[in-house]
């Protein structure tokens, strides 16, 4: 098993530029999710998706828009890159999401906004 | 907005010593989850803890839940320099809301 994949590793983008992380598991979990990680902030949640076809808010979803049209993929669009957007970001996955479950990370993506 | 809080935020030993980290909140957790996050790389799950009072350890590292279910503890016995990293604790308020990550301990661990 592979477990969780991101791609790219790193990005460089200019304001207003669109793009698209990848995020990919083979775990046949349900559950997953997007985190951006800023220096002393910890782990905060964008988005997440309790399966395929459902996807909700987290604490910080503003300037990001995701989709779950299968299990396995779980990709995050910035619709309009804004140097805020700078950070690092991670995928997790896990297999209900419900308290207990262990989340899976994937190596993340660190991403500068020019 | 339920908050979770750790402390301290960074910490600086010297291999050998022992330490212990916090993880706080004003809510009732229903489980909490340690993951320990190296340079480069994602969380790593350590332990869940999910009854309150509960203590687990593994290996070095000894995990205490509050009979309350608001706060836990991550305690290290000799630490060692393997032991740096990003120490996070992870909780569910309720059994269906997604995890909420504290803001971290850096330890650092000098030979």
């Amino acid at each position: 098993n592979a477990g969780v994949t991101q791609t790219p590793k790193f990005q460089v983008l200019k304001t207003g530029q669109s793009m698209t992380l990848q995020c990919a598991q083979d775990m046949n979990h349900e559950y997953m999710s997007w985190y951006r990680q800023d220096p002393g902030m910890g782990l905060r949640l964008i988005h997440y998706s309790v399966g395929a076809g459902i996807t909700d808010q987290g604490e910080v979803p503003n300037g990001y828009n995701v989709s779950r049209s299968t299990t396995e993929d779980f990709p995050l669009r910035l619709l309009s890159a804004a140097p805020s957007q700078t950070s690092v970001y991670f995928c997790a996955s896990s297999a209900l999401g419900t308290s207990g479950d262990e989340q899976f990370f994937g190596p993340g993506t660190r991403l500068t906004v020019l | 907005t339920q908050l979770l809080e750790q402390s301290p935020q960074f910490l600086s030993i010297q291999e050998g010593e022992n330490l212990t980290v916090y993880c706080n909140s004003s809510s009732v957790f229903s489980s909490l989850q340690w993951y320990r996050q190296e340079p480069g790389e994602g969380p790593v799950l350590l332990v869940t803890v999910v009854t309150g009072g509960e203590v687990k350890k593994l290996k070095r590292l000894t995990f205490q839940f509050g009979d309350a279910r608001k706060d836990s503890s991550l305690h290290i016995t000799a630490a060692q320099t393997g032991d740096t990293g990003l120490y996070l604790c992870a909780v569910h308020f309720s059994g269906n809301t997604p995890l909420v990550f504290g803001k971290g301990t850096r330890l650092s661990v000098i030979a």
